[in-house]
């Protein structure tokens, strides 16, 4: 078990849709990251926040959004669903320390399925 | 072209049989190369990971790198049935915040 939690472990919605994802991460963790696995392109990083902060962005849809809030649990919003957004969402976190080997610990995944 | 290119077909191997992993990147500034183990229907762990080139070993697992041909490596020996798993090579230029990872290869270990 790496301390990650993600809720819910599955969620079925059809097209059109809006889901919410939540995150909570290891305690003393500051940065928490937001993965998309698919099978065709595999482990996407979407984006990252540190302390409440947005601190990097990957391949994240301007349809995806994120957030961070005081308790540093974190929410991935996903709205407009399409049937291609269908994947696993990871999320990990770490301490978040600048310039260092800062090892990220993935939570368990919520496996969205678009209808 | 993707950074990161792993070949996704997967691999059957008799328990105690070498496995033999690897992946290619284009990025010549990735620094740290890094092997995840993904179980099923759990998130991916680190493995071990690499600074520059070099070898590395831990217990039954190696991990190589050469950067001069864009290539890192990882060798199980002594494969067992818990092994079993998916692995994803994952590279970094300096901040570990952005991994761009490989595909992943299934790996089964039949006893």
């Amino acid at each position: 078990d790496s301390g990650v939690t993600q809720t819910p472990k599955h969620l079925i919605t059809a097209t059109g849709q809006r889901v919410t994802l939540r995150c909570s991460p290891r305690s003393g963790d500051l940065s928490v990251y937001w993965y998309q696995q698919s099978l065709d392109q595999g482990l996407q990083f979407l984006i990252q926040y540190y302390n409440g902060e947005e601190r990097a962005k990957g391949n994240i849809l301007e349809r995806f959004s994120a957030q961070q809030f005081p308790d540093l649990h974190s929410e991935l919003n996903l709205s407009s669903l399409e049937l291609g957004d269908s994947a696993l969402y990871f999320c990990a976190s770490s301490v978040g320390l600048a310039g260092s080997q800062d090892t990220q610990y993935f939570g368990p995944g919520t496996r969205l399925t678009v209808l | 072209q993707k950074e990161v290119e792993q070949d996704p077909g997967p691999l059957s191997v008799p328990e105690g049989a070498i496995v033999s992993l690897n992946c290619t990147y284009s990025n010549s500034a990735f620094q740290y190369f890094m092997w995840y183990r993904q179980y099923s229907r759990k998130g991916p762990e680190l493995l071990m990971y690499t600074y520059s080139s070099g070898n590395k070993e831990d217990g039954r697992f190696t991990a190589q790198v050469d950067k001069s041909s864009k290539y890192i490596s990882l060798f199980i020996r002594d494969s067992q049935p818990s092994d079993s798993a998916t692995y994803l090579c994952a590279m970094s230029a300096g901040d570990w915040n952005r991994l761009a990872f490989g595909k992943g290869n299934q790996v089964v270990v039949i006893p």
